[in-house]
């Protein structure tokens, strides 16, 4: 019984395959972007960050790329699991106290 | 470390009724915000504070009051409960500003007034 996410954009993977999720932010001057992921009935968690001076940034499993001709964000998640079903958004800030928070895909692994 | 933590989970409220949402960290962040999270809509915040002391609205702050006595803790206040507060909350911290450190969650409070 969720109140977030419906609504939402889903995007259904194959366990094992990689998984691509989208995100078009809104102020040219943002220059700190950021990726949660939200469980069912948890706060957000932190994935992966990206600064505006790179246009990719690796980590465990997951690559973040960043378009700013475009003001493109995407997250990519390599060899997806049952465990990373969840609701991912991204976040902008142009260095104020704050951010804008995207509404959210979520991503539903089938076995 | 335990984090962000909140409380209550759960709290259902009639209409003009008041209460506070606990939110306490343990982490020594300096930034603290809350959030409030609608279905199918981003995250919206509602005020924040740079330190013990002070405050200062965010995007949504009507309805709703803070203060920030400790470093460790941001409670959030609601005077007159109304239906348009019927939301899922959350408190956030963070040991840099925004632009140079990421957010940390807590679970949330999930608020239903009828």
């Amino acid at each position: 019984g969720e109140s977030v996410g419906l609504h939402l954009p889903t995007l259904s993977v194959q366990e094992g395959d990689n998984s691509i999720i989208n995100c078009a932010y809104s102020n040219s001057a943002s220059d700190y972007f950021i990726w949660y992921k939200q469980e069912s009935g948890k706060g957000p968690q932190f994935i992966i960050d990206i600064r505006s001076n790179m246009d990719k940034r690796q980590g465990q499993r997951v690559t973040v790329l960043l378009n700013k001709t475009v003001k493109h964000l995407s997250l990519q998640i390599a060899a997806t699991q049952p465990g990373d079903s969840a609701v991912y958004f991204c976040a902008e800030t142009s260095g104020t106290y704050k951010y804008i928070f995207g509404t959210g895909t979520r991503l539903k692994v089938l076995a | 470390n335990a984090g962000v933590t909140q409380t209550p989970k759960f709290r259902i409220l009639k209409i003009g009724q008041s209460m506070t949402l606990q939110c306490t960290q343990d982490m020594n962040h300096n930034y603290m915000y809350w959030y409030r999270q609608d279905p199918g809509m981003g995250l919206k915040l509602i005020y924040y504070s740079v330190g013990a002391g002070i405050t200062d609205k965010g995007e949504v702050p009507n309805g709703y009051n803070v203060s920030r006595s400790t470093t460790e803790d941001f409670p959030l206040r609601l005077e007159l409960a109304a239906p348009s507060q019927t939301s899922v909350y959350f408190c956030a911290s963070s040991y840099r500003r925004p632009s140079t450190d990421t957010q940390y969650f807590g679970p949330g409070t999930r608020l239903t007034v009828l």
